[in-house]
């Protein structure tokens, strides 16, 4: 059974810092790994999507990588910001064919302070 | 991309009532997922809504608890049924577009 683990389950750090949330995973065999963010009370939006056959993702300040073989995602945050409080989530996703059922972690909640 | 609109986005529940949410996609979409993410915790999902046939509910979820429905291609609901103040979470309808959206979440809260 997929089990996904997110370290640290919270951190706060001053504006400017850059910053990484690891994420794992037990089984390597996934379609793919996805980052989310979550504000308080409110759904999931995406952030980065990395196939299995990729190794990262760039989006603006947001960088993802993916260690398929040890199980191992990172997000790196450059240069954080107020605006990047909020809960990061990773989630993978099962191979195809099994329906997109990701397996979520519980989550790291970011404090960026000002 | 997918745009979704759900709602209710929160409501406060007597026990024993029932909520209905609903969740509207722009674009037709195959499957439909609900998710639960209970207070501190991460999401489970609850079921998968396919058009045009029962749903498929995860382990440890039933349809006498949690009816769903799945009229078209971009329109499905979710009641919670019967509720105790267990029930009360945030609920999330996805759907899988290249990629996983969420809608923006219904907020429960169940006295």
């Amino acid at each position: 059974k997929q089990e996904v683990t997110q370290i640290p389950a919270a951190l706060s750090v001053p504006e400017g810092e850059n910053l990484v949330l690891n994420c794992s995973f037990t089984d390597s065999a996934i379609y793919n790994l996805q980052w989310f963010r979550q504000d308080p009370g409110k759904g999931l939006t995406s952030l980065l999507l990395i196939q299995s056959s990729q190794r990262e993702q760039t989006s603006g300040r947001l960088n993802a990588s993916l260690d398929k073989s040890s199980g191992r995602s990172t997000l790196y945050i450059a240069a954080s910001q107020p605006g990047d409080s909020a809960t990061y989530l990773c989630a993978v996703s099962p191979p195809a064919g099994y329906g997109n059922k990701l397996v979520f972690g519980a989550g790291t909640i970011l404090r960026v302070k000002s | 991309s997918a745009v979704i609109s759900q709602k209710p986005s929160r409501d406060i529940c007597q026990r024993g009532t029932s909520l209905t949410i609903q969740c509207q996609v722009d674009s037709q979409v195959t499957m439909m997922f609900w998710y639960r993410q209970q207070p501190g915790q991460s999401l489970t999902l609850i079921a998968t809504a396919n058009q045009g046939s029962e749903a498929t509910y995860e382990s440890g979820f039933v349809i006498d608890k949690f009816p769903i429905s799945r009229p078209n291609l971009t329109f499905s609901t979710l009641t919670v049924s019967n509720m105790s103040p267990e029930d009360s979470s945030i609920y999330l309808c996805s759907v899988y577009y290249e990629k996983l959206f969420f809608g923006s979440g219904t907020q429960l809260s169940v006295l």
